[in-house]
């Protein structure tokens, strides 16, 4: 089956440090999404990537789809403690029945020492 | 935005008992919603698909007798575990789409934690 692969696991930073996760799926996907989880809380959609090659931003955050559409990073500038959380890429595939899947990733922790 | 809630937050039952959890959508209507349970640290994994007003679509591994998904109407959808064991403690998580919406962004409940002793 599918499988979406995000690296790093964990990672602390000091505040004003960059950060970035990285995603990559094993099949090509229609499109990508990311989610924040803050401890304790549930998925926060951030933002959806469909097109190949794709580059968005949302204040310091950049995410960016790779060209064969089977990878993806999300990079954060200057991080601020309002950043912690867990951060999921999940990836949808459409299947040969034309059924949607959402494959989340393992995920990456982000912690940020003021 | 949307929001969708859980009932309940949390539940403890004993082992053998089955637990129903519901998810609604309180200001969409959602023809899709969909289950997922999180460990303790990890990532979210699909349970299953869940479609209103027809069965649900399980992943695989995923015991549709033991997790009994109805989806009633546009607005909710409830799972039922049943016969619980301790190993089926875990956070589980409803997100839905807006029905009107072709985005393929998912709002996501704010999960129920279910402990069988």
């Amino acid at each position: 089956g599918q499988q979406v692969m995000q690296i790093p696991q964990y990672q602390h930073v000091q505040e004003g440090e960059d950060f970035t996760t990285y995603c990559n799926s094993s099949t090509t996907l229609s499109n990508i999404q990311w989610y924040k989880q803050r401890p304790g809380g549930h998925p926060v959609f951030l933002i959806q990537l469909v097109k190949s090659g794709e580059v968005k931003k949302q204040k310091r955050l950049t995410f960016q789809f790779g060209e064969a559409k089977k990878n993806s990073s999300l990079h954060i500038t200057a991080t601020q403690t309002t950043d912690v959380g867990t951060y999921f890429c999940a990836g949808v595939t459409t299947m040969d029945t034309g059924r949607r899947a959402l494959t989340f990733g393992s995920g990456t922790r982000l912690q940020v020492q003021p | 935005g949307a929001v969708v809630s859980q009932h309940p937050s949390w539940v403890i039952c004993k082992s053998g008992t089955s637990v129903k959890i519901e998810c609604r959508s309180l200001d969409f209507q959602a023809t899709t919603m969909f289950w997922y349970r999180q460990f303790p640290k990890q990532s979210l994994m699909l349970m299953a698909t869940s479609n209103e007003g027809s069965k649900a679509t399980y992943e695989q591994g995923v015991e549709k007798d033991k997790f009994l998904i109805n989806h009633a109407s546009l607005t909710l959808s409830t799972l039922t575990v049943t016969s619980a064991h301790p190993e089926d403690s875990s956070f589980y998580i409803c997100s839905a789409r807006d029905l009107w919406t072709s985005s393929n962004e998912q709002f996501f409940g704010p999960g129920t934690r279910l402990t069988v002793l």
